[in-house]
Parts: C-alpha cells; sequence; structure tokens
C-alpha cells in the first residue's frame, strides 16, 4: 500500500459546527503532517507529527487540534472555524521526519467550505 | 526565516515547447524536492537533489542543484499535454528539520 487516504473528500460545515478531517497510512511511515492549500498557493505547513508527538505546530489557531492516536492515523479536529479557513487540506507522510529519501507522500486532501 | 523563491508565476507553451522552472532560497537548502500537482489534484514528489551540482534526470525532465545549493531548476524538453499542472520545489535547510518550505510553484499550460 503506496497512498495515504484521506476522508471526507469534501466537507461543508458551519462556523459553530465540530468535525474531524482522518487521514490513514500503511507504509510504515513515522512522520506525518497536515498542510493547507489555498488555490494557487503553495500547501502551508500546519502540523508535524514524529513518532507519534506532535513535533511542530506552526503557529496554528487553536481552533484546529491535531491529534495521532497511533502510527497509522493522523485526525485534524475543527471547531469553530471561519469562512477564510476554506482551503484544501493535504495530508501527507515520510518515513521519518529528518529521512526524506522518498519525499512526502500526499493525500488527496479534504476540500473544505466553511459557511 | 527561510524562503524559497519560484520563478515564473505562469509559463505558457505550445505543445513541444522547452519549459524551465527555477528555484532560489535565501539560506542554504540540505536538500530539495520537486513536486507536480495537476489541476483539481494533489501534489506528487517528483525528485530530491541532495549533492552540490547534482543533476537527475526522469525521462524529457532534468532537474538541477546548484554548487552553492541555494538553486535549482527543473527543465522539461518537449513538452506534452499530459505535462500541464503546478511544478514547486520545496526545500529544506539545515535547521529546520521536518519542515519543507515551498516555492511558489509555477502554473505550466500547455498548448496543443
Amino acid at each position: 500500500d503506496t497512498e495515504v487516504t484521506q476522508t471526507p473528500k469534501h466537507l461543508v460545515m458551519g462556523m459553530t459546527n465540530k468535525k474531524s478531517l482522518k487521514c490513514e497510512q500503511h507504509m510504515g511511515h513515522r512522520a506525518m503532517y497536515w498542510y493547507k492549500q489555498k488555490a494557487k498557493k503553495p500547501p502551508e505547513l500546519m502540523f508535524v507529527y514524529s513518532y507519534e508527538k506532535l513535533s511542530i505546530n506552526e503557529s496554528v489557531p487553536s481552533r484546529f487540534s491535531p491529534e495521532c492516536p497511533n502510527s497509522s492515523l493522523l485526525n485534524l479536529h475543527l471547531h469553530a472555524l471561519q469562512p477564510e479557513d476554506s482551503a484544501l487540506y493535504l495530508c501527507a507522510s515520510s518515513q521519518d521526519e529528518d529521512v526524506f529519501l522518498y519525499g512526502y507522500t500526499f493525500g488527496s486532501g479534504t476540500r473544505l467550505t466553511v459557511v | 526565516g527561510q524562503q524559497v523563491m519560484q520563478i515564473p508565476q505562469y509559463q505558457h507553451v505550445q505543445e513541444g515547447e522547452d519549459f524551465t522552472t527555477y528555484c532560489n532560497s535565501s539560506t542554504t537548502l540540505s536538500n530539495i524536492q520537486w513536486y507536480k500537482q495537476r489541476p483539481g489534484g494533489h501534489p506528487v514528489f517528483l525528485i530530491q537533489l541532495v549533492k552540490s551540482g547534482e543533476v537527475k534526470k526522469q525521462k524529457r525532465l532534468t532537474f538541477q542543484f546548484g554548487e552553492a545549493k541555494k538553486n535549482s531548476s527543473l527543465h522539461i524538453t518537449a513538452t506534452q499535454t499530459t505535462d500541464v499542472g503546478t511544478y514547486f520545489c520545496a526545500g529544506r535547510s539545515g535547521t529546520s528539520y521536518g519542515k519543507l518550505t515551498f516555492g511558489q510553484g509555477t502554473i505550466l499550460t500547455v498548448h496543443p
């Protein structure tokens, strides 16, 4: 299995809703990432998990809450989002945070719309 | 902080023409990666360059890493319509383990 699977593919949520994005990989990768991408812009790093521990938080607002239940799963819990948070949310994984031999494997993303 | 500048932002070519995108970093990079994102898709890893002056080829794609490890380029020979998409470089400096900084990307359009 050489894929990163993200669910759901599309999500529309109100500003008072609570929702979660899910990401799963079975490649034995020990580093997992959340990125946010706006249209015609590069991916922006949000969080890095290394060996199931949060190693980087790029000063992301607390309305985004990451969770890594085990080495294969990564969640992003969303609460009280703003319309400007609408974007493509990408999950990625790599063998290790410090070893980039094969690059990142990205999931197909969750397209989030906040209304 | 580390910045990776990429030019041009847009490139329109006729099918069969060559295409080049360039990346420049404000700091020395430990490695640089290239990704391709098709319209409506997600970034797909193409290659990684690690050594100063390194050149790697993948069929019609040629990747170079500068001698000072601050710049890189991707050259596509004889573009095809399947080459359309956004090409991103992404670099990591020695002080930013786990943090890959993406360039702004070059959006390539290939006219048949």
